[in-house]
This record gives structure tokens, C-alpha cells and sequence, in this order.
């Protein structure tokens, strides 16, 4: 098994410039998630999604689209790049355990520079 | 709101001493609770968890952690350090109310010093 993938690696933009990036699982996990990571910050959750089909905001929606039209696959679209999305993006997904707890698989993810 | 507060950006211990990072949370329900690991240029991989079965919890790589309920607190530790374990350490919960979230921690980067 891949786990979950993340294409591409790195990235560099313009400001104004569009670019989807795209996270896969091959674990059949119900839920995905898509993350950035900034200095001093922590992880903070964008979009994600609890079945194919759906999706929902997170912390930091704002300037950000995502799709998830088959279950193994969840897209994480830039409509016109700012410099404040500098910064590492992690895919995730995740299954619901028999207690309900939810444990996370995260991607290697992908470094985004917006000049 | 559920939170995650993590004590220290920056813990540094020397090679061999005993390695204590904290977690606690904000909530009267306990929640689910994780510890995950990133090292540099890397995702992050799971650690350990407590999900309701015993309050001490042994992770990989000699880790472990003990959920008090009193105190709000799943602390991570290891007896020995070593200087592979320089690395950024996420604890995190999952509202037992909300499984399909899981709220992160500001991390603690660990330094092993030689």
C-alpha cells in the first residue's frame, strides 16, 4: 500500500497564478483532510470531507476550493495564489474506529512558495 | 470549543536524559487523544493513542504516555533520549462529540543536545 500521496512535492507560484494539488489514499478511508502548516503554527485544517461527494470548511477556508468526486481522491484548488499561501500543505485521511475515534494518515505533503 | 495547549515551543534534553513533553486539554468529556511525530521534511506518523482502555499508553520508538483525567493531561515521555528523537512532536483530540474532527496542537520541537 502507497498510503497517501500527494502530487506535486514543491511548487512555486505566482501571485494571481491557479493550481490544484492533489492527495490520493489506497485505504479506502471514509474521511480526508487537507492541512497547512506554517511556522510557530501548527496544523491548521482548510477543507475536508466525510464521504466522496461532500466536503466542508475548516479553520481557514478563505481562498481555497476542494472536490472530492471519487472516495480515494480529494483536490485542493488555488483559484488566484496570494504570497500568504506560502506555506507546507498535508493531505490526510483517516477511518472512524469501533470506539469512534478518528487516527490520521498523513501524506509527505507539498511546499507551495507564492512570489 | 475543544482546545490543545502544548507547554513549550522548544524542549532540549541531552542524549541519555529522560524526555517529558506536555499536552493538556480543555474539555469535561475526555476525549480521544494522540500523540503524532514529524521529523524534518516529513508528514506526520502516529505515536501513540488512548482511546478509553488503559491510561498509560507505550507508543513506538520507547515512547509512552498516561492520561489524568484529574489534571487534563496526556504527557509524553521516554526514560532515555536519543538523538534520533530530534524531531516536532503534535499532541492532538478528538471530540468524542465531532469524531470526523481532530484539533492539533501548536507542536513542541525536541533538540537533543550531544
Amino acid at each position: 500500500n502507497a498510503g497517501v500521496t500527494q502530487t506535486p512535492k514543491f511548487r512555486v507560484l505566482k501571485t494571481g497564478q491557479s493550481m490544484t494539488l492533489l492527495c490520493a489514499q489506497d485505504m479506502n478511508h471514509e474521511y480526508m483532510y487537507w492541512y497547512r502548516q506554517d511556522p510557530g503554527m501548527g496544523l491548521r485544517l482548510i477543507h475536508y470531507s466525510v464521504g466522496e461527494g461532500t466536503t466542508a470548511k475548516g479553520e481557514v477556508p478563505d481562498g481555497y476550493n476542494v472536490s472530492r468526486l471519487k472516495k480515494q481522491n480529494f483536490l485542493l484548488g488555488l483559484e488566484s495564489a496570494a504570497p500568504s499561501q506560502t506555506s507546507v500543505y498535508f493531505c490526510a485521511s483517516s477511518y472512524l474506529g469501533a470506539r469512534g475515534f478518528n487516527e490520521q494518515f498523513f501524506g509527505p505533503g507539498t511546499r507551495l512558495t507564492v512570489l | 470549543a475543544q482546545s490543545v495547549t502544548q507547554l513549550g515551543s522548544h524542549v532540549s534534553v541531552s542524549e541519555g536524559a529522560l524526555v517529558l513533553l506536555r499536552c493538556n486539554y480543555s474539555s469535561s468529556v475526555p476525549p480521544y487523544l494522540f500523540w503524532y511525530v514529524q521529523y524534518p521534511n516529513q508528514g506526520l506518523q502516529l505515536l501513540l493513542k488512548y482511546t478509553s482502555a488503559a491510561t498509560l499508553v507505550k507508543g513506538i520508538n520507547g515512547f509512552e504516555a498516561e492520561f489524568k483525567k484529574s489534571e487534563t493531561s496526556f504527557h509524553l515521555t521516554k526514560p532515555s533520549a536519543h538523538m534520533s528523537d530530534a524531531a516536532e512532536y503534535f499532541c492532538a483530540v478528538t471530540p468524542r462529540s465531532s469524531a470526523s474532527k481532530i484539533i492539533f496542537g501548536s507542536g513542541t520541537r525536541l533538540s537533543i543536545r550531544p
